[in-house]
């Protein structure tokens, strides 16, 4: 069972397109986190977001967190080739205190 | 700080060979955590340790697997004996107990190839 739900799996765009990736689940969450996982690494957190209808904003990145927190979004504007990667959710559920569920992922490449 | 290393990058075997793979987190950082990546199954949590403790394994796929941190710096994780299934990338990732937001520090990850 995926509690998390990313969409779309993947997207290929031009530079300078705009583009928004989604999670969504059913579970509420206490907590989402957004990461990007270039191939053979890791993946690195770019934000977490805690309060239902939160917006925060990192660069040409914009993520918001449902007002039921539910669901997220990630807006890239002006997409370049460096924002190419896998771009995964992570929901931590009340009460669960450290273990944080990962959705499937969006592989964006952005192509120049 | 060198950040989350693991060893081997890479490791090819064959069914039913035992299998080692290791991890040395973040000095200073208390919670240590395996998962496994595949395209099927997406990132997955198997195991996590806080202090050396382990706390919650329940997401280790059966018997086969086994996890232990016998101190601080370093943790394994032992597949015995392996199956073509478990074919995926194992991350260990790490974090300190005073981090805002629970933020993880992944490694490099494993390849592991059973054959």
């Amino acid at each position: 069972t995926q509690l998390l739900e990313q969409s779309p799996q993947f997207l290929s765009i031009q530079e300078g397109e705009n583009l928004t990736v989604y999670c969504n689940s059913s579970s509420v969450f206490s907590s989402l986190q957004w990461y990007r996982q270039e191939p053979g690494e890791g993946p690195v957190l770019l934000v977490t977001v805690v309060t239902g209808g939160e917006v925060k904003k990192l660069k040409r990145l914009t993520f918001q967190f449902g007002d039921a927190r539910k669901d997220s979004s990630l807006h890239i504007t002006a997409a370049q080739p460096g924002d190419t990667g896998l771009y995964l959710c992570a929901g931590a559920p009340p009460n669960t205190g450290n273990q944080f569920y990962f959705g499937t992922g969006t592989s964006l490449t952005v192509i120049p | 700080d060198a950040g989350v290393i693991q060893s081997p990058r890479h490791e090819v075997t064959e069914m039913g060979q035992e299998v080692t793979l290791r991890c040395k987190p973040i000095s200073g950082h208390d919670y240590l955590f395996w998962y496994r990546q595949t395209m099927m199954r997406g990132l997955e949590l198997l195991i996590y340790f806080n202090n050396n403790v382990p706390i919650d394994d329940s997401g280790m796929p059966e018997d086969r697997f086994s996890a232990k941190m016998p101190n601080a710096s370093f943790s394994t994780l032992k597949i015995q004996p392996s199956e073509p299934r478990d074919s995926a990338v194992y991350f260990c990732a790490s974090r300190p107990s005073s981090g805002v937001y629970n933020e993880q520090f992944f490694g490099p990850g494993t390849r592991l190839t059973v054959l």
